[in-house]
Protein backbone atom coordinates (compact mmCIF):
# COMPACT_ATOMS: atom_id res chain seq x y z
CA UNK A 1 0.00 0.00 0.00
CA UNK A 2 1.22 3.72 -0.71
CA UNK A 3 1.39 5.35 2.37
CA UNK A 4 1.24 9.05 2.93
CA UNK A 5 3.40 11.09 5.47
CA UNK A 6 1.49 14.81 6.27
CA UNK A 7 4.01 17.33 7.80
CA UNK A 8 3.83 19.17 10.20
CA UNK A 9 1.32 17.12 12.31
CA UNK A 10 0.45 20.78 13.89
CA UNK A 11 0.80 24.24 12.05
CA UNK A 12 0.28 27.51 14.59
CA UNK A 13 0.40 30.69 12.54
CA UNK A 14 -1.50 33.96 12.80
CA UNK A 15 -3.51 35.46 9.76
CA UNK A 16 -2.21 36.87 7.05
CA UNK A 17 1.11 34.30 6.94
CA UNK A 18 1.54 32.31 3.94
CA UNK A 19 2.13 28.80 4.72
CA UNK A 20 3.13 25.28 3.16
CA UNK A 21 2.46 21.91 3.69
CA UNK A 22 3.40 18.83 2.82
CA UNK A 23 2.65 15.21 1.87
CA UNK A 24 5.26 12.73 1.11
CA UNK A 25 4.34 9.67 -0.73
CA UNK A 26 6.38 5.90 -0.04
CA UNK A 27 6.70 5.64 -3.89
CA UNK A 28 6.06 7.69 -6.70
CA UNK A 29 2.78 8.63 -7.51
CA UNK A 30 2.79 11.06 -10.55
CA UNK A 31 0.23 13.84 -9.40
CA UNK A 32 -2.40 11.48 -8.19
CA UNK A 33 -2.49 13.53 -5.13
CA UNK A 34 -5.75 15.42 -3.85
CA UNK A 35 -6.19 17.88 -0.80
CA UNK A 36 -9.03 17.76 1.24
CA UNK A 37 -10.16 20.34 4.13
CA UNK A 38 -11.99 19.26 6.73
CA UNK A 39 -13.98 22.25 9.58
CA UNK A 40 -14.45 21.07 12.81
CA UNK A 41 -17.61 19.10 12.59
CA UNK A 42 -18.10 19.01 8.78
CA UNK A 43 -17.67 16.41 6.48
CA UNK A 44 -13.98 17.15 4.27
CA UNK A 45 -14.29 18.83 1.42
CA UNK A 46 -11.91 19.15 -2.09
CA UNK A 47 -9.72 21.58 -2.20
CA UNK A 48 -6.89 20.81 -5.23
CA UNK A 49 -7.21 17.76 -7.52
CA UNK A 50 -3.94 15.75 -9.62
CA UNK A 51 -0.92 18.27 -7.71
CA UNK A 52 -1.91 21.08 -9.24
CA UNK A 53 -5.68 21.62 -10.38
CA UNK A 54 -7.87 23.85 -9.11
CA UNK A 55 -11.55 22.96 -7.91
CA UNK A 56 -14.85 25.38 -8.38
CA UNK A 57 -15.82 27.82 -5.64
CA UNK A 58 -12.34 27.10 -3.55
CA UNK A 59 -10.30 31.03 -3.07
CA UNK A 60 -7.51 31.31 -4.95
CA UNK A 61 -5.30 31.51 -2.01
CA UNK A 62 -4.98 27.51 -2.27
CA UNK A 63 -2.89 26.49 -4.62
CA UNK A 64 -0.65 22.96 -4.57
CA UNK A 65 2.64 21.74 -6.29
CA UNK A 66 4.50 18.83 -6.71
CA UNK A 67 5.27 15.50 -8.26
CA UNK A 68 6.30 11.90 -8.02
CA UNK A 69 6.70 11.67 -4.56
CA UNK A 70 6.63 15.22 -2.52
CA UNK A 71 3.84 17.37 -2.93
CA UNK A 72 3.01 20.36 -1.47
CA UNK A 73 -0.53 22.65 -0.63
CA UNK A 74 -0.16 26.46 0.03
CA UNK A 75 -1.76 28.84 1.24
CA UNK A 76 -1.46 32.91 0.55
CA UNK A 77 -2.14 34.44 2.91
CA UNK A 78 -4.45 32.61 5.78
CA UNK A 79 -7.58 33.85 6.54
CA UNK A 80 -9.51 33.09 9.66
CA UNK A 81 -11.76 30.49 8.10
CA UNK A 82 -8.90 28.33 6.89
CA UNK A 83 -7.92 27.00 10.60
CA UNK A 84 -8.95 23.37 9.74
CA UNK A 85 -7.60 20.10 9.51
CA UNK A 86 -5.72 18.85 5.70
CA UNK A 87 -5.54 16.05 4.30
CA UNK A 88 -3.59 14.64 1.39
CA UNK A 89 -4.81 11.30 -0.35
CA UNK A 90 -3.33 9.65 -3.06
CA UNK A 91 -5.66 7.67 -6.39
CA UNK A 92 -2.27 6.15 -8.36
CA UNK A 93 -3.43 3.09 -7.12
CA UNK A 94 -6.85 1.83 -6.27
CA UNK A 95 -6.43 1.62 -2.70
CA UNK A 96 -7.00 4.93 -2.00
CA UNK A 97 -4.74 6.35 1.07
CA UNK A 98 -4.49 9.23 2.89
CA UNK A 99 -2.27 10.98 5.26
CA UNK A 100 -2.81 11.63 8.79
CA UNK A 101 -3.63 15.14 8.29
CA UNK A 102 -1.99 18.57 9.27
CA UNK A 103 -3.67 20.90 11.85
CA UNK A 104 -3.83 24.30 10.68
CA UNK A 105 -4.69 26.27 14.05
CA UNK A 106 -4.81 29.87 15.30
CA UNK A 107 -0.87 30.74 16.88
CA UNK B 1 -27.44 20.72 -6.89
CA UNK B 2 -25.61 17.21 -6.00
CA UNK B 3 -26.72 15.82 -2.64
CA UNK B 4 -26.09 12.57 -0.99
CA UNK B 5 -27.87 11.11 2.07
CA UNK B 6 -26.49 8.20 3.79
CA UNK B 7 -28.87 6.39 6.07
CA UNK B 8 -28.33 3.69 8.68
CA UNK B 9 -26.44 4.15 11.76
CA UNK B 10 -26.63 3.35 14.50
CA UNK B 11 -25.73 1.04 17.36
CA UNK B 12 -24.79 -2.56 17.22
CA UNK B 13 -23.27 -5.20 19.40
CA UNK B 14 -19.51 -6.48 18.31
CA UNK B 15 -20.46 -9.27 15.40
CA UNK B 16 -23.38 -8.21 14.52
CA UNK B 17 -24.37 -6.65 10.74
CA UNK B 18 -25.53 -2.90 9.57
CA UNK B 19 -26.42 -2.06 6.44
CA UNK B 20 -25.98 1.91 5.08
CA UNK B 21 -27.96 3.24 2.02
CA UNK B 22 -26.73 6.55 0.58
CA UNK B 23 -29.40 8.14 -1.59
CA UNK B 24 -27.97 10.41 -4.23
CA UNK B 25 -29.53 12.98 -6.45
CA UNK B 26 -28.89 16.28 -8.13
CA UNK B 27 -26.40 14.21 -10.98
CA UNK B 28 -26.80 10.82 -13.34
CA UNK B 29 -26.02 8.18 -10.74
CA UNK B 30 -24.60 5.56 -13.37
CA UNK B 31 -22.05 7.74 -14.41
CA UNK B 32 -20.04 7.95 -11.78
CA UNK B 33 -17.71 5.37 -9.67
CA UNK B 34 -19.04 6.03 -5.43
CA UNK B 35 -17.01 5.18 -2.51
CA UNK B 36 -17.20 5.05 1.32
CA UNK B 37 -14.78 6.56 4.03
CA UNK B 38 -14.68 6.58 7.42
CA UNK B 39 -13.38 8.71 10.12
CA UNK B 40 -13.22 7.32 13.58
CA UNK B 41 -13.61 9.93 16.61
CA UNK B 42 -11.13 11.93 17.29
CA UNK B 43 -8.94 10.68 14.38
CA UNK B 44 -8.27 11.14 10.54
CA UNK B 45 -10.18 9.87 7.53
CA UNK B 46 -9.82 6.09 5.90
CA UNK B 47 -11.22 5.23 2.46
CA UNK B 48 -13.19 1.82 3.34
CA UNK B 49 -14.67 0.84 -0.08
CA UNK B 50 -15.05 1.97 -3.98
CA UNK B 51 -17.35 0.32 -6.72
CA UNK B 52 -17.34 1.61 -10.47
CA UNK B 53 -19.97 3.02 -12.24
CA UNK B 54 -21.60 -0.28 -13.66
CA UNK B 55 -20.92 -2.19 -10.47
CA UNK B 56 -18.70 -4.55 -11.89
CA UNK B 57 -15.59 -4.21 -10.06
CA UNK B 58 -15.47 -3.29 -6.46
CA UNK B 59 -12.06 -2.31 -4.38
CA UNK B 60 -11.71 -2.82 -0.58
CA UNK B 61 -8.88 -2.03 2.41
CA UNK B 62 -7.18 -5.05 4.08
CA UNK B 63 -8.42 -3.34 6.98
CA UNK B 64 -12.68 -4.30 6.12
CA UNK B 65 -11.71 -6.76 2.89
CA UNK B 66 -13.82 -10.17 3.47
CA UNK B 67 -16.49 -8.32 5.56
CA UNK B 68 -17.75 -5.22 4.19
CA UNK B 69 -19.48 -5.23 0.94
CA UNK B 70 -20.36 -2.01 -1.58
CA UNK B 71 -23.17 -2.51 -4.02
CA UNK B 72 -25.13 0.03 -5.98
CA UNK B 73 -28.65 -0.05 -7.30
CA UNK B 74 -28.42 2.31 -10.79
CA UNK B 75 -32.26 2.34 -11.08
CA UNK B 76 -32.71 3.60 -7.10
CA UNK B 77 -29.77 5.90 -7.56
CA UNK B 78 -28.58 4.39 -3.99
CA UNK B 79 -25.27 3.31 -3.18
CA UNK B 80 -24.93 0.46 -0.09
CA UNK B 81 -22.74 -0.71 2.23
CA UNK B 82 -23.30 -4.37 3.57
CA UNK B 83 -20.96 -4.28 7.40
CA UNK B 84 -21.02 -7.66 8.36
CA UNK B 85 -18.37 -9.11 11.78
CA UNK B 86 -18.30 -5.72 13.12
CA UNK B 87 -15.66 -4.83 15.54
CA UNK B 88 -15.31 -2.28 18.00
CA UNK B 89 -12.81 -0.59 15.73
CA UNK B 90 -15.42 0.17 13.06
CA UNK B 91 -16.66 2.61 15.30
CA UNK B 92 -16.84 5.57 12.48
CA UNK B 93 -18.74 8.22 11.14
CA UNK B 94 -19.29 6.91 7.41
CA UNK B 95 -19.41 9.09 4.43
CA UNK B 96 -20.77 8.97 1.18
CA UNK B 97 -18.72 10.35 -1.93
CA UNK B 98 -18.89 10.71 -5.72
CA UNK B 99 -16.26 9.74 -7.66
CA UNK B 100 -12.22 10.13 -7.95
CA UNK B 101 -11.21 12.26 -6.41
CA UNK B 102 -14.12 12.96 -3.65
CA UNK B 103 -15.38 15.88 -5.11
CA UNK B 104 -18.79 15.40 -2.96
CA UNK B 105 -19.14 14.41 0.53
CA UNK B 106 -22.61 13.50 2.44
CA UNK B 107 -23.03 14.32 5.76
CA UNK B 108 -22.12 11.33 7.57
CA UNK B 109 -23.69 8.76 9.53
CA UNK B 110 -22.54 7.46 12.86
CA UNK B 111 -21.88 4.00 13.26
CA UNK B 112 -21.30 2.55 17.29
CA UNK B 113 -19.82 -0.92 17.47
CA UNK B 114 -20.24 -1.64 21.20
CA UNK B 115 -21.95 -4.06 24.05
Amino acid sequence: NIVLTQSPATLSVTPGESVSLSCRASQSISTSIHWYQQKSNESPRLLIKYASQSISGIPSRFSGSGSGTDFTLSINRVESEDFSIYYCQQSYSSLYTFGAGTKLELK
Amino acid sequence: EVQLVETGGGLVQPGRSLKLSCVASGFTFNNYWMSWTRQAPGKGLEWVASITNSGGSTYYPDSVKGRFTISRDNAQNTLYLQMNSLRSEDTATYYCTRRVPFDYWGQGVMVTVSS
